[in-house]
């Protein structure tokens, strides 16, 4: 079966500063997806940011970017210049290419401190 | 835009009681989704609909079911409430596609509670 660890419960990071939060899954196929889920407080879940297992190149998205390791099976999450509307739960999920199930992490809880 | 929306923020049931937890989407999508959401257990698939009167069971179906009658709107069942069942439910929809076509949009949430 596959899994994705989120390692991290809880993080926090000085607002302007760079945090990264991390994700390891583990799985035996080779077509599959990496998404990372934002879930503001009271608010609805959004796409962060997704990566497709056969691009090399890591994804990018304004100030989030992604640190892809195929081979040591992490996905981490690099948020850049952070802002106080960057606090949220962030969710690390997981899709098989030609499956509609994504298997999500238990979840990093992000405080942003001014 | 896409939007999903769920039709209560909040809901308070007793035990015993069938709970129906609806949701609604504006963009023709063939997959809608159901989780429960629980700290420190992340999301878990309750039940999931690929077409009309199509479904299929997730991780964790028992104690639920699940009604797809028009393309557009999805429905949760909890037959007789339990208070185990207390958790934040999610309501997701996409279209189906390879890779990165499909991107799951989520409603707001229900949070319910069963005394």
């Amino acid at each position: 079966a596959q899994t994705v660890t989120q390692s991290q419960p809880e993080m926090s990071v000085q607002e302007a500063e760079t945090v990264t939060l991390s994700c390891t899954y583990d799985t035996s196929e080779s077509d599959y997806y990496l998404f990372w889920y934002k879930q503001p407080p009271s608010r609805q879940m959004i796409l962060v940011i997704r990566q497709e297992a056969y691009k090399q190149q890591n994804a990018t998205e304004n100030r989030f970017s992604v640190n892809f390791q195929k081979a040591a099976k992490s996905f981490s999450l690099k948020i850049s210049d952070s802002q106080l509307g960057d606090a949220a739960m962030y969710f690390c999920a997981y899709r098989v290419g030609s499956n509609y199930k994504l298997t999500f992490g238990k979840g990093t809880l992000l405080t942003v401190n001014p | 835009d896409v939007k999903v929306t769920q039709s209560s923020r909040y809901l308070v049931k007793r035990t015993g009681e069938k709970v129906f937890l609806e949701c609604v989407q504006d963009m023709d999508h063939e997959n809608m989704f159901w989780y429960r959401q629980d700290p420190g257990l992340g999301l878990r698939l309750i039940y999931f609909s690929y077409d009309v009167k199509m479904k299929e069971k997730g991780d964790i179906p028992e104690g639920y079911s699940v009604s797809r009658e028009k393309k557009e709107r999805f429905s949760l069942i909890l037959e007789s409430a339990s208070t185990n069942q207390t958790s934040m439910y999610l309501c997701a929809s996409s279209l189906p596609g390879q890779g990165n076509q499909e991107t799951q949009y989520f409603g707001p949430g229900t949070r319910l509670l069963v005394l």
